[in-house]
């Protein structure tokens, strides 16, 4: 069954210091993978998404992630974090479908000064 | 931004009433899900759209029933509102292109069922 694990519902990381933030997936199709933000009391943004190419992708607020099919991991980085990164963040995977993805659990990302 | 409204964006209502959420859209897209998002859970899909009058079941879709009458109209309905469908309530759409295209989402209503 395909799935999508997110370790640490909550990751604590000093303003400056490099966020990381992981997601491992089980996929039975080619991976299509993606990440997304939530502020509170907002909807999802994208953050950035790999489908095929380059295994190292570039998104928006400087975050990146890279695509390693032997680990079967997509862990999202950033080099400094800053108070506005301060979310959730939601790790997911198409489904055999092509309609659906299947959603990891979200991890919220706290920024200490 | 995508054109994405959700309304209402709060609902506080009684155990038994029914309930009707609606997802409009400007984009002309296809493809229209709902979720629900609960503490712990994630997002939860529970019913897509792949067209006017075609749509399926998600993973929890108990309790809920959906109509697409219109390509910018979504709605979900709760035939007899429990409490257990307290939650925070997405509508998403998503473009042709295959299944590489991102979903993009409204900002939600808050729905609680006292």
């Amino acid at each position: 069954a395909q799935s999508v694990t997110q370790l640490g519902s909550h990751v604590s990381v000093s303003e400056g210091a490099l966020v990381l933030l992981r997601c491992n997936y089980s996929s039975s199709v080619p991976p299509y993978l993606f990440w997304y933000v939530q502020y509170p009391n907002q909807g999802l943004q994208l953050l950035l998404k790999y489908t095929t190419g380059a295994t190292l992708v570039k998104g928006i607020n400087g975050f990146e992630a890279e695509f390693k099919k032997s680990e079967t991991s997509f862990h999202l980085t950033k080099p400094s974090a800053h108070m506005s990164d301060a979310a959730e963040y939601f790790c997911a995977v198409r489904l055999d479908s092509n309609y659906q993805l299947i959603w990891g659990a979200g991890t919220k990302l706290i920024i200490k000064p | 931004d995508a054109g994405i409204t959700q309304s209402p964006r709060h609902k506080v209502t009684e155990t038994g009433t029914p309930v009707t959420l609606r997802c409009h859209q400007t984009e002309n897209h296809r493809y229209m899900y709902w979720y629900r998002q609960d503490p712990g859970h994630g997002l939860r899909l529970i019913h897509y759209s792949y067209g006017v009058k075609d749509t399926d079941k998600g993973e929890v879709s108990d309790g809920y029933s959906v109509s697409r009458s219109k390509t910018e109209d979504f709605l979900l309905t709760l035939e007899s509102a429990t409490s257990s469908q307290t939650s925070v309530y997405f509508c998403a759409i998503r473009g042709e292109g295959g299944s590489n295209q991102p979903q993009h989402f409204g900002d939600g209503t808050r729905l609680s069922i006292l």
